[in-house]
């Protein structure tokens, strides 16, 4: 594998289910980022790791809770989601913080019925 | 507030014809402006990164201008072809309170017709 890989690529969930995304980089990479894009608006970053600690949190539900065990794993845990949670949820991941460029996962499709 | 703007939100041209995306930002204060190619319901592909004490980078048929006085960018496609088909997304990283983290436009649909 190479690059940033997100599994799974498709997810149905109820609102009551708890489901997790991962995303794994293997790049060497030390930051990581999860980004949430729905139609007609631009992507929007929720959080950030650098060194596998949380350096950002974009005013992000609780309902969202993310966990970064080390510099090539991340992930986003899921529960008690509504139906506007349902879109496109991207995985990044970049040498460091602070204007590196950022390499993407092919993402995961969520939809909350 | 630090934000990106990508005119015009669809395009569509004839194959072969030469085009110009633009994208324009509210602070001179950059890291660097990144280009971005995205296929439906797929995630972003990385075209060009221009850092901020660059003018230009040129990948192909495509090239990508800066220019961080008046917050602009461009990215010029030459000789378009229909696999160029997708949402081109430019992302700015800004100094300041947004820490170098990429702020999106909501990118500009290209479709080339055969």
């Amino acid at each position: 594998e190479t690059g940033v890989t997100q599994t799974p690529r498709h997810l149905v969930m109820g609102m009551t289910n708890k489901k997790s995304l991962k995303c794994e980089q293997h790049l060497g990479h030390n930051a990581m980022y999860w980004y949430k894009q729905s139609a007609k608006k631009p992507l929007e970053l929720m959080f950030v790791y650098n060194f596998k600690e949380q350096t950002e949190n974009n005013s992000v539900p609780s309902r969202f809770s993310p966990e970064c065990p080390n510099s090539s794993h991340l992930f986003l845990h899921l529960h008690t989601l509504q139906p506007e949670d349902s879109a496109l949820y991207l995985c990044a991941s970049s040498q460091s913080m602070g204007g590196y460029e950022q390499y993407f996962g092919p993402g995961t499709r969520l939809t909350v019925t | 507030k630090q934000e990106v703007t990508q005119i015009p939100a669809a395009l569509s041209v004839p194959e072969g014809e030469n085009l110009v995306l633009n994208c324009s930002f509210t602070d001179s204060a950059i890291y660097n402006l990144q280009w971005f190619r995205q296929d439906p319901g797929k995630g972003l592909t990385s075209l060009l990164l221009i850092q901020s004490s660059q003018r230009e980078q040129t990948s192909g048929r495509l090239n990508a201008s800066l220019d961080k006085s008046s917050g602009r960018s461009t990215l010029y496609i030459a000789a378009s072809q229909p696999g160029d088909s997708a949402t081109y997304l430019c992302a700015v990283s800004f100094y300041g309170g947004s820490q170098g983290n990429l702020i999106f436009g909501k990118g500009t649909k290209l479709s080339v017709k055969p």
